[in-house]
């Protein structure tokens, strides 16, 4: 079966510091990957998503990057964090080659930027 | 631009009552339609996934309807229980070269009290 992975569960860092965020999914290979985030007050936002290694697209201009060194290895990062960064950020994952596109979560890192 | 939107924001009722659960999205030219349960703190739980060609789908105590036409879609829990209580999110997949990216709506908390 398959399971989706994201580490840190949770994280506090300081304004103006780097960030990195892990996703990894097991039991699958080739899968289209995404983030999302959840910020206080507003609805689940998809920043990025990929359909393969080293393939990334942006929905949101923003400071935050996404890249994916291994096919099923997904990582969010910040150079230098801002108070708006703060929120629930979750990784799901979709089956190449089927054309449901049924998203599965993982189990999210809660960001506070102080 | 893909937009959703959920009533209500909140919902109590008592165990054993049937409810229903609304969902409206304001591009009919979607590919699919899905249901995510959250519990506080937690990731997202798939429920149910609507292609764009059905009608409906049920699992368990749970049955969820998609009517293109007029942008709706409904999710129905036959006799709640305590253990159903979580934030109900739907979100509308897009096909094609956006690889089933979903737009989600701000979700219904629901309360059951027994």
């Amino acid at each position: 079966s398959q399971t989706i992975h994201q580490w840190p569960a949770t994280l506090v860092q300081p304004v103006g510091s780097p960030l990195s965020l892990e996703c990894t999914v097991e039991g699958t290979s080739n899968p289209n990957l995404y983030w999302y985030r959840q910020a206080a007050g507003r609805g689940l936002q998809l920043l990025f998503y990929s359909v393969g290694i080293g393939q990334i697209s942006s929905e949101v201009p923003q400071n935050l990057s996404a890249s994916r060194p291994q096919d099923r290895q997904f990582i969010l990062s910040s150079k230098k964090l801002l108070l708006s960064d703060s929120g629930f950020y979750l990784c799901a994952w979709s089956a190449r080659g089927l054309l449901s596109y049924e998203q599965y979560f993982g189990p999210g890192t809660r960001l506070t930027v102080t | 631009k893909q937009e959703v939107t959920q009533i209500p924001a909140a919902l109590s009722v008592p165990e054993g009552e049937n409810l229903v659960l609304n969902c409206s999205f304001t591009d009919s030219a979607i590919y699919n339609l899905q249901w995510f349960r959250q519990d506080p703190g937690k990731g997202l739980t798939s429920l149910l996934l609507i292609q764009s060609s059905q009608r409906e789908q049920t699992s368990g105590r749970l049955n969820a309807s998609l009517d293109k036409s007029s942008g709706r879609s409904t999710l129905y829990i036959a006799a709640s229980q305590p253990g159903d209580s979580a934030t109900y999110l739907c979100a509308a997949g897009a096909g094609g070269t956006s690889y089933g990216k979903l737009t989600f709506g701000q979700g219904t908390i629901l309360t059951v009290h027994p």
